[in-house]
Parts: structure tokens; sequence; C-alpha cells
């Protein structure tokens, strides 16, 4: 089974600083799917990254990138010039590439606070 | 990007009494949906998937005949909480997965629905 881990419940980070959230996942499949989504009070659901594991460059998304290391299993978020409306609770997320069973498994989240 | 709409996103009912939510992916075809539930400062936590022209898939300890699902269309998918009681208050969430080519299989969610059952 896989599993998804979020070793820091909470961060915080001043305004325009850079910070960097953690994710490890456990999985024998070598062919998967990882996602960072973002939910800020609103509790939206909002997809901030993907990255597909065959790829080997990282993925980046504006102020978002990913340090995907492969062999180490972790897939990290890092935020530059962090905004106030970053804040947010951040989970990190696993699945298959198989459609039959596509679901997403998900970390219990980095609640991350940008102070002004 | 992917927009997917989630209606009512508060609802107030009276113990007993079923609530129907709703779920849509308006600019592309979802064959499959998922539903969620998620306590407060939780993760979410799948409840079940649902498949276009076929039965749900349930996760483990999840009632199917409290939790009914309807996937009718490649737009819509429906979970209706039958019998609520206070115990089923929650936020509910569905997500969309994108199938097309390019999609990447990426889930787009809903803006959750907010249960309160009195």
């Amino acid at each position: 089974a896989q599993t998804v881990t979020q070793s820091q419940p909470e961060m915080s980070v001043q305004e325009a600083e850079t910070v960097t959230l953690s994710c490890t996942y456990d999985t024998s499949e070598s062919n998967y799917y990882l996602f960072w989504y973002k939910q800020p009070p609103s509790r939206q659901m909002i997809l901030v990254i993907r990255q597909e594991a065959y790829k080997q460059q990282n993925a980046t998304e504006n102020r978002f990138s990913v340090n995907f290391q492969k062999a180490a299993k972790s897939f990290s978020l890092k935020i530059s010039d962090s905004q106030l409306g970053d804040t947010a609770m951040y989970f990190c997320a696993f699945m298959k590439h198989d459609r039959s069973q596509g679901n997403l498994i998900f970390g219990k989240g980095t609640k991350l606070s940008v102070k002004p | 990007g992917a927009v997917v709409s989630q209606h009512p996103s508060w609802v107030i009912c009276k113990s007993g009494t079923s609530v129907k939510i709703e779920c849509r992916s308006l600019d592309f075809q979802a064959t499959t949906m998922f539903w969620y539930r998620q306590f407060p400062k939780q993760s979410l936590m799948l409840m079940a998937t649902s498949n276009e022209g076929s039965k749900a898939t349930y996760e483990q300890g999840v009632e199917k005949d409290k939790f009914l699902i309807n996937h009718a269309s490649l737009t819509l998918s429906t979970l209706t909480v039958t019998s609520a009681h206070p115990e089923d208050s929650s936020f509910y969430i569905c997500s969309a997965r994108d199938d097309t080519a390019g999609g990447g299989e990426t889930q787009y969610f809903g803006p959750g629905t907010r249960l309160l059952v009195l």
C-alpha cells in the first residue's frame, strides 16, 4: 500500500521569503504521479503543481517548484517570494498511473502561514 | 484551468431527511469522479469512486446504502446522504479526473459542501 508522509504539521515564513515543504512517500510502483494541492481557508482544493514520475526534470509553476528525488521517494515543494495569499494548508498526494485505481492518496497536510 | 462545480455549498437539514449533493465538471468530461469527506483540521478521506455508467466503488467502512452515488453522465455525479443523522455532519468534497490527452489524469476539486444535520 502507498503512503504519503508530511512531517511538518505547521510552518511559517516571512512575506517575500522562500519556504520548502517536505513530502516523502512509499510505493513499489514505478509509474505514478505526485501532486501538491493547496487548501486556503475557503476550503477549495487548488492544484499547485504536478509531477510525472517518469520525468526526471522537476516541475515548476511560476513561484512554485518541486525537488523530486525518485530514488529517495521525496517530493518537496519550494515556494519563492512568498505572498500573503499563499497562507493555506498544503497537501502532498500520490496517484498510481492506473485508471482503474487512480485515486489520490493524501498526506496529513502542512499548515503554512505567511507573515507580513 | 479545469472547473468543477458543487451544489449546494451549504445545507442544513433535520435528522432523518435525505440530502443530495451534485458535482459537475464544467469544461471537460469525467469518466471518473471521487467523493471525499473532510473533518476539521484533517486530510481528505476518500469515500467512493464514481464511474460513469457503472456502480460506484466504496472504500472500506463506507455504507453504500447510506451514501448513494449516481454518475449518470460524463459531467455529473451525485451523492445522496440518506436518512441523515448528526454524525453525518461534515464537509463533503468531490473531484473529477481529467482523462483527456495531456490532462495527466489530474483531479480537479469542487468547492465542497458543508452539511449540518440537526
